[in-house]
């Protein structure tokens, strides 16, 4: 079955900092990669999606996350986080071509200091 | 345009009654999912429609748990005999299918549900 793991539950970083979150999955084919952000009291929404093509894909907001197929990781990153960055953001995984749920990781918070 | 929408925002029931939550999803879209969001947990998958097709009710915690989505559009989530650990927020998206947006998923509000 898929799988999807965050292993930082919640970082705490200071402004200008820069930020990289773990996403890895277990699914050996093809596959489609999201990262989905929540800002406090928002609806979810997407940050950033890797279909095929480029494997490094730029989202909103600065955010970026590079698919290494051979590490089965999807990481986001971002070089300075702001004050603003403050949220649960959520990795998500399917696969490709298929009529089929998408597999959320667990989340990680995401606090930043101002 | 209208996003997804969520009705109530919040219930608050008590142990072993029945609820029922509703999802809107936008427009158009073909596909719509239910997730769970409890405290501190990430989104656990339940239902999962799309178009004609059989739903994938994979996610299901419990027989007391069904959907339905009538006319392709709206969907109805019932909890029977609700148990204080279905207390969680209950989320719906709706997706369009398209090549362009191959299952990015638009996510409602949510249903608050506590049950005491």
């Amino acid at each position: 079955a898929q799988s999807v793991s965050q292993h930082n539950h919640h970082v705490i970083l200071s402004e200008a900092a820069s930020l990289e979150l773990g996403c890895n999955y277990s699914y050996g084919g093809t596959v489609n990669l999201f990262w989905y952000v929540q800002y406090p009291g928002q609806h979810l929404q997407l940050l950033l999606k890797y279909f095929s093509g480029d494997p490094l894909v730029k989202g909103i907001k600065g955010f970026e996350a590079e698919f290494i197929k051979s590490k089965f990781s999807f990481n986001l990153r971002k070089p300075s986080v702001q004050w603003s960055d403050t949220a649960e953001y959520f990795c998500a995984v399917n696969r490709a071509s298929s009529a089929s749920k998408i597999i959320f990781g667990s989340g990680t918070r995401l606090s930043i200091r101002p | 345009g209208a996003g997804v929408s969520q009705s109530p925002s919040n219930k608050v029931t008590e142990k072993g009654k029945d609820v029922e939550l509703r999802c809107d999803p936008i427009s158009g879209h073909t596909a719509l999912y239910w997730y769970r969001q409890s405290l501190g947990q990430g989104l656990e998958f339940l239902i999962y429609f799309q178009g004609n097709s059989a739903p994938d009710k994979s996610g299901l915690p419990s027989d007391r748990f069904s959907a339905e989505r009538t006319g392709g559009s709206v969907s109805t989530l019932t909890i029977q005999r609700t148990q204080q650990e279905d207390s969680a927020v209950y989320l719906c998206a709706s997706s369009p299918r398209t090549v362009s947006s191959y299952n990015e998923q638009f996510f409602g509000p949510g249903t608050r549900l506590t049950v005491l």
